[in-house]
């Protein structure tokens, strides 16, 4: 256990719908960092926050968004959903930026 | 741009026998290498890192790696392989040149099997 969660585990939903995906760092962990894991793309880097503050972007559709609460806990924010946007969702954690990051378990989203 | 290249999508070996899973790298900088193994169903597991220091870097289960700056490689080895080990392996960079907000990216992943 990494002590990175992450809610729901899965999730079912529509095209054009919206959905949230919920994860709590490591107890002491500033940075969270958001991924998705597709078979075609692998795992590609969304955004990163570092105590509250959005740190680095990656390849972030304009659809997604991401934001960083006082408590450190992170939200993602997935709208206009598309059948491409089905994939596994990772948070991981860091305390600093040269540190290793802890992953969560994932959230497998399925747009049908 | 920092990139990093596993040229091996499957690599399989008997239990008992040595592994090597490879990896080489690209950046402008000096590299923090990092090493993950993903089992199905579950998250990233970090296994070891090189910053900076010694080039053989020993890391959990028994996995090392070794830092070889003239090849640009950093490749995962292990001894004695495990039926366990049976996993997708992740090798991911960052370019230390680009400042603390460089993200890390990872290779697209090599498919250890391990056969008894």
């Amino acid at each position: 256990d990494s002590g990175v969660t992450q809610t729901p585990k899965h999730l079912i939903t529509a095209t054009g719908q919206r959905v949230t995906l919920r994860c709590s760092p490591r107890s002491g962990d500033l940075s969270v960092y958001w991924y998705q894991q597709s078979l075609d793309q692998g795992l590609q880097f969304l955004i990163q926050y570092y105590n509250g503050e959005e740190r680095a972007k990656g390849n972030i559709l304009e659809r997604f968004s991401a934001q960083q609460f006082p408590d450190l806990h992170s939200e993602l924010n997935l709208s206009s959903l598309e059948l491409g946007d089905s994939a596994l969702y990772f948070c991981a954690s860091s305390v600093e930026d040269v540190n290793e990051q802890f992953f969560g378990p994932g959230t497998r989203l399925t747009v049908l | 741009a920092q990139s990093v290249a596993q040229p091996e999508d499957q690599v399989n070996v008997a239990e008992g026998n040595p592994l090597t899973v490879k990896c080489t790298y690209s950046v402008s900088g000096n590299p923090y290498l990092f090493w993950y193994v993903q089992y199905p169903n579950r998250g990233l597991q970090f296994l070891l890192k090189y910053i900076t220091g010694d080039n053989l870097v020993k890391g959990s289960y028994g996995f090392e790696a070794e830092f070889n700056k003239s090849q640009t490689s950093f490749h995962l080895k292990k001894p004695s392989a495990l039926v366990s080990d049976s996993a997708l392996y992740f090798c991911a960079v960052r370019d230390t040149a680009r400042g603390g907000n460089t993200p890390l990216v990872f290779g697209k992943g090599t498919r250890l099997s391990v056969i008894a």
